[in-house]
């Protein structure tokens, strides 16, 4: 079946400009991640979707990121202004709870250059 | 202390040998482990999870729980040039408002040379 797909792959971006990553995951999954991975570092945790819940936005590094997902599918990550910290690569990733499974399956991720 | 920690790498072994991952974890209510392979310039991709006490097998693949002492391990037996890649330990939550979230390790790179 289907996996995570995600969009853009590669996004360049001038500094001070918004940018809206798209994330589409495994059909009725019901949790959705995104991470933010700079070159050679390990995952950092952004913000974590499930059902109906409130997100657990505890991971986004500042309030010129946020992400929404609507009729609990599809999910964007929108970072206002820029900068060129914001740099790397943006992996979304789908779970399903049901049953006690939590395996996570990512997506190929969106490569993000701020110039 | 981290919530999820893996032994500093990177990690070397000769083409044939036995590599071993470890990993700990904080959250002694934790049900579900799992270990991810990333191979430079692509996404995580799962390899193993384990529930229950003890060692699991797929493969050249085992992983081994240890809930009491918190621990989880990874072994990778004949080990070949192409399991070079980082490996990601990966513990889900047990409870509160972020339930069924999985949290990872940093990361051990491993390099099997020939």
């Amino acid at each position: 079946g289907a996996g995570v797909s995600q969009s853009p792959s590669n996004k360049v971006t001038e500094k001070g400009k918004d940018v809206e990553l798209r994330c589409d995951p495994i059909s009725g999954h019901t949790a959705l991640y995104w991470y933010r991975q700079s070159l050679g570092q390990g995952l950092e945790f952004l913000i974590y979707f499930q059902g109906n819940s409130a997100p657990d936005k505890s991971g986004l590094p500042s309030d010129r990121f946020s992400a929404e997902r609507t009729g609990g599918s599809v999910s964007t990550l929108t970072i206002q202004r820029t900068q060129q910290e914001d740099s790397a690569v943006y992996l979304c990733a789908s779970s399903s709870i049901l049953g006690g499974s939590y395996e996570q399956y990512f997506g190929p991720g969106t490569r993000l250059t701020v110039t | 202390q981290k919530e999820v920690e893996q032994n500093s790498g990177p990690l070397s072994v000769p083409e044939g040998a036995i590599a071993s991952l470890n990993c700990t974890y904080s959250d002694r209510g934790s049900q579900s482990f799992f270990w991810y392979r990333q191979y430079s310039g692509k996404s995580p991709e799962l390899i193993m999870f384990i529930y229950s006490n003890g060692d699991k097998e797929d493969g050249r693949f085992t992983a081994q729980l240890n809930k009491a002492s918190q621990y989880v391990s990874l072994l990778i037996r004949d080990s070949q040039p192409s399991d070079s890649a980082t490996y990601l330990c990966a513990v889900v939550n047990a409870g509160g408002t972020s339930y069924g979230k999985l949290t990872f390790g940093q990361g051990t790179i491993l390099t099997v040379h020939p």
